[in-house]
């Protein structure tokens, strides 16, 4: 069965540094989305992407985070100068055209310290 | 999307029927009624959607009244890997559009040996 990949599995970074988040969506989908998860809370909507540019963000998204899919393949989110707060588990999701199910992958922990 | 409402945990016994109530006293006629679950902060999984006819598949089963007012999720036979917390969302059909899932708090259901 198609799966969503996302690396690395758990990132631990300095508060003030630069990290990307990595992922590769299911071939032949087309809408892609990061959503976060803070430990013990609700799974929070940050951002969809399609054709190559921003669909929707949630207030999350401010001007720390970014987002690209670089070569047809790879969808990224990149946090410019991490914060304490932004520890969280990181999902990537993607669907299909026709398609109502989202496909999830299996998250990145990212610790800040 | 319209709000629903969950309760916050259910315990099943191991080998018994699991049955998740999902209230959506506000849905409009063209929202759909999705489950996924959520196992030990891994990716969310889809379950299955309905819009108004009872749907089973090879996970569960989605019973929806039939003012669509709420809805239960049967898993028939629960097992010990079936603990996670499941989410009810109500949302617009996704095809031709990037919205994304919104998710509540759920019902985090205990399989018990």
């Amino acid at each position: 069965e198609p799966e969503v990949t996302q690396t690395p599995s758990h990132q631990v970074t300095q508060m003030g540094q630069e990290v990307i988040l990595r992922c590769v969506p299911i071939s032949n989908h087309l809408y892609f989305y990061w959503y976060r998860q803070i430990l013990g809370q609700k799974v929070e909507f940050l951002v969809s992407f399609y054709n190559n540019e921003i669909s929707e963000k949630s207030e999350i998204f401010d001007d720390q985070f970014s987002v690209e899919r670089p070569d047809g393949s790879n969808f990224t989110l990149k946090i410019r100068s991490t914060k304490l707060e932004d520890s969280a588990m990181y999902f990537c999701a993607s669907r299909g055209q026709g398609g109502d199910g989202y496909t999830f992958g299996s998250g990145t922990r990212l610790t800040v310290v | 999307d319209a709000k629903t409402t969950q309760p916050p945990s259910m315990d099943c016994a191991e080998g018994r029927a699991a049955n998740l109530p999902c209230n959506h006293s506000t849905i409009s006629g063209n929202e759909y009624v999705y489950w996924y679950r959520q196992i030990h902060s891994q990716g969310p999984q889809y379950i299955i959607h309905g819009l108004k006819n009872n749907e089973t598949n090879e996970m569960a089963s989605l019973i929806i009244t039939e003012d669509r007012k709420s809805s239960t999720l049967i898993l028939p036979h629960a097992t010990l890997r079936d603990t996670a917390v499941y989410y009810c969302i109500v949302r617009g059909r996704s095809s031709g559009s990037a919205r994304q899932l919104t998710f509540g708090s759920g019902t985090q259901l205990t399989v018990l040996p």
